[in-house]
């Protein structure tokens, strides 16, 4: 039990375009979805925290306004990266929470690569 | 910001030796996770140690908590190759749901 997919795996994307990442929680109602990103050799960096059906709430120094983050049901939340330029490149991780759950289940992740 | 520190950032052991792993943090926290991380994959989670608990097993893992010293030690026993990735430990900390990780260590196990 307790599995979190991610799509796309990767994506290569042109210096401009908008890309989206879906999370999904299987088989589980996940009413909190996290979404991280990662560099090469480095560890985790949480962006930002979302609730099904509420607004998600950002870490410090995270665009809201270049990451979007919609988290409209229990199995599903949505991080878009807007207008994309190569510094956004890295790996981007989401994980998945139960209500009232104190572990996080994490998906396979996405690597992202801007031209 | 990160809180977890980790050492060894790096250890290479031998097949079938015992790995030690340790994290310290610096707030107090509700429990602490281990997750390991294979090259450019997903994280798996290993073993979560609540505040009250001192010690835990999981098949080879041990676990160890001391608040007082705010340090968390991960022990792989009898290691084997497959043992072979990055292993970080993260806090959640009291009135907070969001994991904040350590740096990590990659560890790597030689047949």
């Amino acid at each position: 039990g307790a599995v979190v997919s991610q799509h796309p795996s990767r994506v290569i994307c042109k210096s401009g375009t908008s890309v989206k990442i879906e999370c999904r929680s299987l088989d589980f109602q996940a009413t909190t979805m996290f979404w991280y990103r990662q560099f090469p050799k480095q560890s985790l960096m949480l962006m930002a925290t979302s609730n099904e059906g509420s607004k998600a709430t950002y870490e410090q120094g995270v665009e809201k306004d270049k990451f979007l983050i919609n988290h409209a049901s229990l199995t599903l939340s949505t991080l878009t990266v807007t207008s994309a330029h190569p510094e956004d490149s890295s790996f981007y991780i989401c994980s998945a929470r139960e209500a009232g759950a104190d572990t996080q289940y994490f998906g396979p992740g996405t690597r992202l690569t801007v031209l | 910001s990160q809180q977890g520190e980790e050492d060894p950032q790096a250890l290479s052991i031998q097949e079938g030796e015992n790995a030690t792993m340790n994290c310290s943090y610096k707030t107090s926290i509700n429990n602490l996770q281990w997750y390991r991380q294979n090259s450019g994959r997903g994280l798996v989670h290993l073993i979560l140690i609540r505040s009250n608990e001192r010690e835990k097993h999981s098949g080879r893992l041990r676990v160890t908590l001391d608040t007082s010293k705010k340090s968390s030690s991960l022990l792989i026993t009898a290691s084997r190759a497959a043992d072979t990735a990055s292993y970080f430990c993260a806090t959640e900390s009291q009135g907070a749901q969001k994991l904040v990780f350590g740096q990590g260590t990659r560890l790597t196990i030689n047949p």
